[in-house]
């Protein structure tokens, strides 16, 4: 079946750092989501990323997919204890309806 | 966005018991969905609540091990059957507005723990 994988697992960066994570699928991807889910919490929506090449920017987030649509990363610029949590991609198959969340990324910062 | 309430927040249950988890919107939504989280995992989707009709399992998850009902566009349950230790985990219902490639969005989860 389809797999989404996000790397890094995990990461571990300074405060003030810039923090990225990838999610990468072996198949052409119709749309992706992201999702940061804090600890003890749920799942929060983020963005949706439709158009091949699309980049999105929320404030110190910067969303892209690829031209292939195969891949899609997440980078925080200047990275704060604020942003600690595990980020999930999430894609929706249009042809199956099929939905598959990515492994996600944990990440946590250094004060 | 609308607003979920999952109740129970947490469970501790014996071997073999059922528990039924629901899960109530503010607003009358398109689709329901269920997952289940392992601490420290991913989400994994057990099915999609259809209202009227039968679930929509995934591979991997059957109707009997997990009824789900969906009686009206804002309410929903999912019930673990005949629970064992691997049933253990976090299950969260979620909503979609318009469709299953639109943002969802969550309520709080059940913990659930089997003795």
């Amino acid at each position: 079946g389809q797999q989404v994988m996000q790397i890094p697992q995990y990461q571990h960066v300074q405060e003030g750092e810039d923090f990225t994570t990838y999610c990468n699928s072996s198949t052409t991807l119709s749309n992706i989501q992201w999702y940061k889910q804090r600890p003890g919490g749920h799942p929060v929506f983020l963005i949706q990323l439709v158009k091949s090449g699309e980049v999105k920017k929320q404030k110190r987030l910067t969303f892209q997919f690829g031209e292939a649509k195969k891949n899609s990363s997440l980078h925080i610029t200047a990275t704060q204890t604020t942003d600690v949590g595990t980020y999930f991609c999430l894609h929706h198959n249009f042809g199956n309806e099929k939905l598959t969340f990515g492994t996600g990324t944990r990440l946590t910062i250094i004060p | 966005s609308a607003v979920i309430s999952q109740k129970p927040s947490r469970d501790i249950c014996q071997r073999g018991t059922s528990l039924t988890i629901q899960c109530q919107v503010d607003s009358q939504v398109t689709m329901m969905f269920w997952y289940r989280q392992q601490p420290g995992q991913s989400l994994t989707l057990i099915a999609t609540a259809n209202q009227g009709s039968e679930a929509t399992y995934e591979s991997g998850f059957v109707i009997d091990k997990f009824p789900i009902s969906r009686p009206n566009l804002t309410f929903s349950t999912l019930t673990v059957s005949n629970m064992s230790p691997e049933d253990s985990s976090i299950y969260l219902c979620s909503v979609a507005e318009g469709g299953s490639n639109q943002p969802q969005h969550f309520g709080d989860g059940t913990r659930l723990s089997i003795l």
